[in-house]
């Protein structure tokens, strides 16, 4: 069983739709956890972020922890067509020194 | 503040040829990180250097893959001999102190083996 695991899409909704994506993991020590967003031929860039249990909310953004399921997600409100990318979640351990990350998911957002 | 620099950005060599890749990392991040993601997956950690020290390289494949920090700035990552299977893009990333917000990629070097 992998640590994160995500859907791999894609994704596909029309602008203006709000974008749901999810994840799961296994290690109850993860305490941080974290969104990356990833365009073509780029490196992951971080969005979000939040510790422990409960929701985090930037702009068009809210990330949202469930630590008793073990499960992230991530909504994006209004979206747009240059919110197409690859969303990757990623933990931390307390110990702060290994991301681990899941799969991504594919999202493309229809003008 | 500048940005990870990675170089080169693409690189296709022949299995069994050796490759080494560099990376800058932001002035003053004491922590560096070289990840690999495979098409279709997300980054795997390969190794993290803490200055010039390594702090994790237990997914490296020290067989073929070997990594170094001189004086705790710029870093490079060397395959040798590479196989099919090496085919990937190598990230490069940095960050002040370990925690969530401090991690900064690169661009990354696209490397295919043929």
């Amino acid at each position: 069983q992998k640590e994160v695991e995500q859907d791999p899409g894609p994704l596909s909704v029309p602008e203006g739709a709000i974008v749901s994506l999810n994840c799961t993991y296994s290690n109850s020590a993860f305490q941080y956890f974290m969104w990356y967003r990833q365009y073509s031929r780029k490196g992951p860039e971080l969005l979000m972020y939040t510790y422990s249990s409960g929701n985090k909310e930037d702009g068009r953004f809210t990330a949202q922890v469930d630590k008793s399921s073990k499960y992230i997600s991530l909504f994006i409100r209004d979206s747009q067509p240059s919110d197409s990318a690859t969303y990757l979640c990623a933990t931390l351990g307390a110990a702060g020194n290994k991301l681990t990350f899941g799969g991504g998911t594919r999202v493309l957002v229809k003008p | 503040e500048a940005g990870v620099a990675q170089s080169p950005r693409y690189k296709i060599i022949e299995k069994r040829q050796s490759v080494a890749f560099w990376c800058n990392p932001i002035s003053g991040h004491a922590t560096l990180y070289w990840y690999q993601q495979i098409l279709g997956q997300g980054p795997k950690l390969l190794i993290q250097f803490q200055n010039n020290g390594v702090v994790d390289d237990s997914q490296l494949p020290k067989d073929r893959f070997s990594a170094e920090r001189l004086k705790g700035v710029d870093s490079t990552l060397k395959i040798q001999p590479a196989k099919l299977e090496d085919s990937a893009v190598y990230l490069c990333a940095s960050s002040l102190r370990q925690g969530a917000g401090g991690y900064t990629f690169g661009s990354g070097t696209r490397l295919t083996v043929v």
